[in-house]
């Protein structure tokens, strides 16, 4: 199968905390891995992605890497702003010839960070 | 950057109105993408298009079809509204081939169907 399984929120933290969100998937191989953010009232917008085996995805402070020993690619931020409340999505391409364009997602997890 | 634009942000419409939700992008992207998102369910796939006048079903493509005329415009179009298809609508594109596939959405449109 093809899906991601991410942890249920919500998640509620106060700013300067350690975030961490995680994602696991399945695969017949080594498909490439996506993190999306969700901010109020908006479409999504890719975070930050690797595309192979111990690849290390990184933007605006959050790192991901992708660990085909445990498949997970767990988000993680070592200090949160109220700036980062958002919905995150873990995301992989579907499996199967011509279908790869497609995503699969997780189900979202919602942040809130508290002053 | 590429943009993707949805019509409405906000859409109340009436049972059994025909509704129409149109996105455009400006990327020349060969593939454009409907989603509906609704809370614990996450984003669910209606309608995929590969190609002007090329589309495929997606995961809940019940209640809705699509037309694409032209490659950087596709709408997706509620034949019969009902209060069940009350959601967050969402447009996404992509280009085809290399990879990996990142997809880059519009800001959706809240539909509310009373």
């Amino acid at each position: 199968g093809d899906s991601v399984t991410q942890m249920e929120g919500p998640v509620t933290l106060s700013e300067e905390a350690f975030l961490t969100i995680n994602c696991t998937y399945t695969a017949t191989g080594y498909p490439s891995l996506f993190w999306y953010v969700q901010y109020p009232g908006e479409g999504l917008q890719l975070l930050l992605k690797a595309t192979k085996a111990d690849d290390k995805g990184s933007n605006k402070g959050f790192e991901a890497t992708y660990r085909k020993e445990t498949t997970s690619f767990h988000l993680e931020k070592g200090s949160v702003q109220v700036s980062d409340s958002a919905v995150y999505f873990c995301a992989r391409p579907r499996d199967g010839g011509g279908s790869n364009y497609k995503l699969t997602f997780g189900k979202g997890t919602l942040l809130t960070v508290n002053p | 950057d590429v943009k993707v634009t949805q019509s409405s942000r906000y859409l109340v419409k009436r049972t059994g109105e025909k509704v129409f939700l149109e996105c455009v992008q400006d990327m020349d992207h060969e593939n454009m993408f409907w989603y509906r998102q609704d809370p614990g369910l996450g984003l669910r796939l209606i309608y995929f298009s590969y190609d002007v006048k090329m589309k495929e079903k997606g995961d809940i493509p019940e209640g809705y079809s699509v037309s694409r005329e032209k490659k950087e415009r596709f709408s997706l179009i509620l034949e019969s509204a009902s209060t069940n298809q009350t959601s967050m609508y969402l447009c996404a594109s992509s280009p085809r081939g290399g990879g990996p596939y990142e997809q880059y959405f519009g800001p959706g449109t809240r539909l509310t169907v009373t």
